[in-house]
């Protein structure tokens, strides 16, 4: 099957950095990518949808200047939590629209002190 | 997407075949159904998905009834690696909508050796 692959797989930052999240599909081109947020013992959650060339389409309650999206090419979405704060400590998983169904990459655990 | 209900939990004894049941009810015409599992600190991975047609893959068999209100993911010989939350989600036609999955509950699966 196609492979997504996510860096870093574990990211921990002092309250109010940043911290950025690459997404890559492997053997494929994905025009649309997507990155969920699960917390522990929650399902998937979607944040937000993330189109090659144009600008990332947000759910309700996700604030698109803390969660900056940007899919340059069509191997590539990075996802940018902007003055990270404790709340935000997650499991941040992405996937990418491939040939005949969505891939998942393995997930980044992001820990906020 | 229309909603899916899965039992909240199942167990299963090592070697034997494993049944994970799916209702949708609303379902409509155009609806894929998509079977994902999620291990524990790891994300979703495809298992297999269908129209209307039983499905058969190295992985798992997919068989829909004949209304398509319900579904069942068949593993034939569960492992203690088949240990894992399995999610039933519908999706409109693939080449429609922008593809994004919602995810329910799903169905955590324990396996004892």
């Amino acid at each position: 099957g196609a492979v997504v692959s996510q860096h870093p797989s574990r990211v921990i930052c002092k309250s109010g950095t940043s911290v950025k999240i690459e997404c890559r599909s492997l053997d494929f081109q994905a025009t649309t990518m997507f990155w969920y947020r699960q917390f522990p013992k929650q399902s998937l959650m979607l944040m937000a949808t993330s189109n090659e060339g144009s600008k990332a389409t947000y759910e309700q309650g996700v604030e698109k200047d803390k969660f900056l999206i940007n899919h340059a090419s069509l191997t590539l979405s990075t996802l940018t939590v902007t003055s990270a704060h404790p709340e935000d400590s997650s499991f941040y998983i992405c996937s990418a629209m491939g040939p005949d169904t969505q891939y998942f990459g393995p997930g980044t655990r992001l820990t906020v002190l | 997407d229309a909603k899916t209900t899965q039992p909240n939990s199942m167990e299963s004894n090592e070697e034997e075949p494993v049944h994970l049941p799916c209702n949708h009810s609303t379902i409509s015409g155009t609806d894929y159904i998509h079977w994902y599992r999620q291990l524990p600190s790891q994300g979703p991975e495809y298992v297999i998905h269908g129209l209307t047609s039983n499905v058969n893959n190295r992985m798992a068999s997919l068989a829909i009834a004949e209304d398509r209100k319900s579904s069942t993911l068949i593993l034939h010989r569960a492992t203690l690696r088949d240990a894992a939350v399995y999610y039933c989600i519908l999706r409109g036609d693939y080449g429609g909508s922008q593809g994004n999955l919602i995810f329910g509950k799903g169905t955590k699966l324990s396996v004892k050796p």
